[in-house]
């Protein structure tokens, strides 16, 4: 049973190009976080997504960025017009309908150059 | 807004002591939660706190949350190298369960052979 899977590992983005991120959650899992870690910062939750639905998105910056978990498919960060500022490592969790955990991936790196 | 305090920011340790981290929130705690990340790598959760008064072990590690439920405690006997890493905790922010959480902004721990 794979973990929450998420991809890139690393990407590099140019100032004003698109990211984006991937995140399989477990197997039997319906809800993903998206998480955002700064430099030198704890994480900060971003948005959290049930199948189709974006449940809380109170952590999400208000412009360039957007969340989706379709149907099928992994979930999707995306960040368009990237600057600097949003290099950071982003992870994804995914947790049971009722469940008492929450697993990470292990994160995409995100260097904006 | 509610917020989790850790302390200390970062600690070092000569191999074989024992040490402490603490975890310190302004409001109630539902669900407690601690993991360890390692650079590069993702979250793993190391244990998960409910009930006041709760203590869990695993191996070497242990982990407290008090009476009130707005404090928990860390505790590494005989450290290693190997349990060198940055120590989070993070919290619900209702009802145990499938909602997101919150962390401190971490403890950076270094483990000296």
């Amino acid at each position: 049973n794979a973990g929450v899977m998420q991809n890139p590992r690393h990407l590099v983005r140019r100032r004003g190009q698109e990211a984006r991120l991937r995140c399989s959650p477990m197997k039997g899992h319906s809800h993903v976080y998206w998480y955002r870690q700064l430099p030198e910062e704890g994480l900060k939750f971003m948005v959290y997504l049930q199948k189709e639905n974006i449940i809380d998105e109170s952590g999400m910056p208000k412009e360039r960025f957007s969340a989706e978990f379709p149907k099928e498919g992994p979930s999707i960060l995306r960040i368009q017009q990237v600057v600097r500022g949003d290099s950071a490592a982003y992870f994804c969790a995914s947790s049971p309908l009722q469940g008492d955990g929450y697993t990470f991936g292990s994160g995409t790196r995100l260097t904006v150059v | 807004s509610q917020e989790l305090e850790q302390s200390p920011q970062s600690l070092i340790v000569q191999e074989g002591k024992n040490l402490t981290i603490n975890c310190t929130s302004s409001k109630t705690l539902y669900g407690l939660y601690w993991y360890k990340q390692k650079y590069g790598e993702g979250l793993i959760f190391l244990m998960m706190l409910q009930k006041g008064g709760e203590e869990k072990s695993h191996e070497k590690i242990t982990a407290k949350l008090d009476e009130k439920k707005q404090q928990s405690s860390l505790h590494i006997t005989a450290s290693q190298p190997s349990h060198a890493g940055i120590y989070l905790c993070g919290a619900d922010r209702g009802r145990a369960g499938a909602n997101n959480l919150f962390f401190g902004t971490g403890t950076r721990l270094t483990v000296i052979p």
